[in-house]
């Protein structure tokens, strides 16, 4: 089993759409939980850190259920600018550090 | 708002030639780590810097990577004789309080 699994995409959704990421990890030990943004040839960027009482922001609301290891993102009202590959992001904490195993990412694009 | 830069933005090589590749991480964060991403592919871990130490490194970082601190400011990775598998991607991150990693833009490494 993959580490951190995404469905792979693409999503394909119109200007206001509202878009659901789903993934999952398989390290019940995993501590921190994050949604990153990568453009095409960019570096990753940090969208927003995932708590176990979910947490918000604007558009983008993030949900962490530790019993059933999932994380999900939801983007309400989607703009052209949204368009990006969107990666889950769990910790291994391993001798007092973190590392970050990546899922492979869900591309969305949206359209006019 | 702080951000970490590398250098070069590419770097194009020769099989067998050694490469440094240079990060200014986030002046007050002290951990630091490099991952790479080989196009397609998602983003993987390679090597976690502590207190001028390698805290955990990865099966991809062998004997050909090394890192080092070599002043207060930057952070290296060297690949001593670079192969053609070693075309990717680079990306170093610095982590501060609360497990936030953040990215620099990357270096493109292709070897020829």
């Amino acid at each position: 089993r993959k580490e951190v699994e995404q469905d792979p995409g693409p999503f394909n959704v119109p200007e206001g759409a509202t878009v659901a990421f789903n993934c999952t990890y398989s390290n019940s030990a995993s501590q921190s939980f994050f949604w990153y943004r990568q453009d095409c040839r960019k570096e990753p960027k940090l969208l927003m850190s995932v708590y176990s009482s979910g947490n918000e922001d604007g558009r983008f609301t993030a949900q962490l259920n530790r019993a059933s290891q999932y994380i999900s993102l939801l983007i309400r009202d989607s703009k052209l600018s949204d368009s990006a590959t969107y990666l889950c992001v769990v910790t291994q904490f391993s001798g007092g550090y973190n590392k970050l195993i990546f899922g492979a990412g869900t591309r969305l694009a949206v359209h006019p | 708002e702080p951000e970490v830069t590398q250098t070069p933005s590419h770097q194009v090589t020769q099989m067998g030639q050694e490469v440094i590749l240079r990060c200014v991480p986030i002046s007050n964060h002290l951990y630091f780590y490099w991952y790479r991403q080989i196009l397609g592919q998602k983003v993987e871990f390679l090597v976690s810097f502590y207190n001028n130490e390698i805290s955990e490194k990865s099966e991809i970082f062998d004997d050909q990577f090394s890192v080092e601190r070599p002043d207060g400011s930057n952070f290296t990775l060297k690949i001593r004789s670079t192969k053609l598998e070693d075309s990717a991607m680079y990306f170093c991150a610095s982590e501060g309080r609360g497990n936030e990693q953040y990215f620099g833009p990357g270096t493109r490494l292709t070897v020829t």
